[in-house]
C-alpha cells in the first residue's frame, strides 16, 4: 500500500557504471520530484515533473536523466557514476501542478559508489 | 529565492521535557507555504505540516504544535513530554518557485 515507492532501496555500484532508480506513486498525483540528500543530511531538489513534462532542472550535471513514462512514474537515470554521486536519493509527488500541496516523499534509495 | 534556517544544528533533551525547534524563513512571495517534516533514524521523511501564509493560527496536535509568526519569519515546532520516539531530525521547509527548500535539520535526541 505504499504511496511512493522507490527501487533499490540500496544500490552499490563501481565508479563510471551506469545505474537506474525506479519511483512509482498510487496516490493520483501530478507532480513527481527527484530530491537529493549528501552524507551532511542536506535535501536539494534535483527535478520535477508535471503530467509527465519537465518543470525544474535544478542544474543536475547531464549524467543524470530523469524519464517520465506516465505520470505515476519518474525514473532516475544516472550515467559514469562518480563518488560524489554517493547519496540517499528520494523522489517524491504532490497533487496539482507545484504549487505548495504537500509532498510524499518515498522511503528513499541509498545509492553507495565505490 | 526561499531561504529556510534552523539555527539549532543538534538538540538533546531528557524524556518527558518540552523541546522547541526553531525555524525562520525568507520569501518575497506574498503566498507561501511551510512545512515540517520528521526523519527517523531508518530515513525516510514523514510530513508533519502545512502552512500556509494566510493562516496564523497556531496548531496542535497531539505532543505537537506549532507557531507561526509572520512578524518574525517563525515557524516553530513545540514537542511536548517528549518520547523516545521523537528522536528524529526534523526539516523545516518552504515552498516558492516551484519548490520546496528545505532548511539543514535539526537533529533531536531524547535521552531516556
Amino acid at each position: 500500500d505504499t504511496a511512493v515507492s522507490q527501487t533499490p532501496k540500496y544500490l552499490v555500484t563501481q565508479m563510471g557504471n551506469d545505474k537506474s532508480i525506479k519511483c512509482e506513486q498510487n496516490l493520483g498525483h501530478d507532480t513527481m520530484y527527484w530530491y537529493k540528500q549528501d552524507s551532511k543530511k542536506f535535501l536539494k531538489i534535483m527535478f520535477s515533473y508535471n503530467n509527465k513534462e519537465l518543470i525544474i532542472n535544478e542544474t543536475v550535471p547531464n549524467r543524470f536523466s530523469p524519464k517520465s513514462p506516465d505520470k505515476a512514474h519518474l525514473n532516475l537515470h544516472i550515467n559514469s557514476l562518480e563518488l560524489g554521486d554517493s547519496a540517499v536519493y528520494f523522489c517524491a509527488s504532490s497533487h496539482g501542478p507545484p504549487k505548495g500541496n504537500t509532498i510524499y516523499f518515498g522511503e528513499g534509495s541509498w545509492l553507495t559508489v565505490v | 529565492a526561499q531561504k529556510v534556517t534552523q539555527a539549532q544544528t543538534e538538540i538533546s533533551v531528557v524524556e518527558k521535557e518540552d523541546v522547541t525547534l526553531d525555524c525562520v524563513y525568507e520569501t518575497r512571495d506574498t503566498t507561501y507555504y511551510l512545512f515540517w517534516y520528521k526523519q527517523p533514524p531508518s530515513g525516510e521523511l514523514v510530513f508533519l505540516i502545512r502552512r500556509n501564509s494566510f493562516d496564523e493560527q497556531n496548531e496542535i496536535s497531539g505532543r505537537y504544535s506549532w507557531n507561526f509568526q509572520k512578524s518574525t519569519s517563525s515557524f516553530n515546532f513545540t514537542i511536548t513530554a517528549s518520547q523516545v520516539v521523537d528522536s528524529a531530525v526534523y526539516f523545516c521547509a518552504s515552498f516558492g518557485n516551484e519548490k520546496l527548500t528545505f532548511g539543514t535539520g535539526t537533529r533531536l535526541t531524547i535521552i531516556p
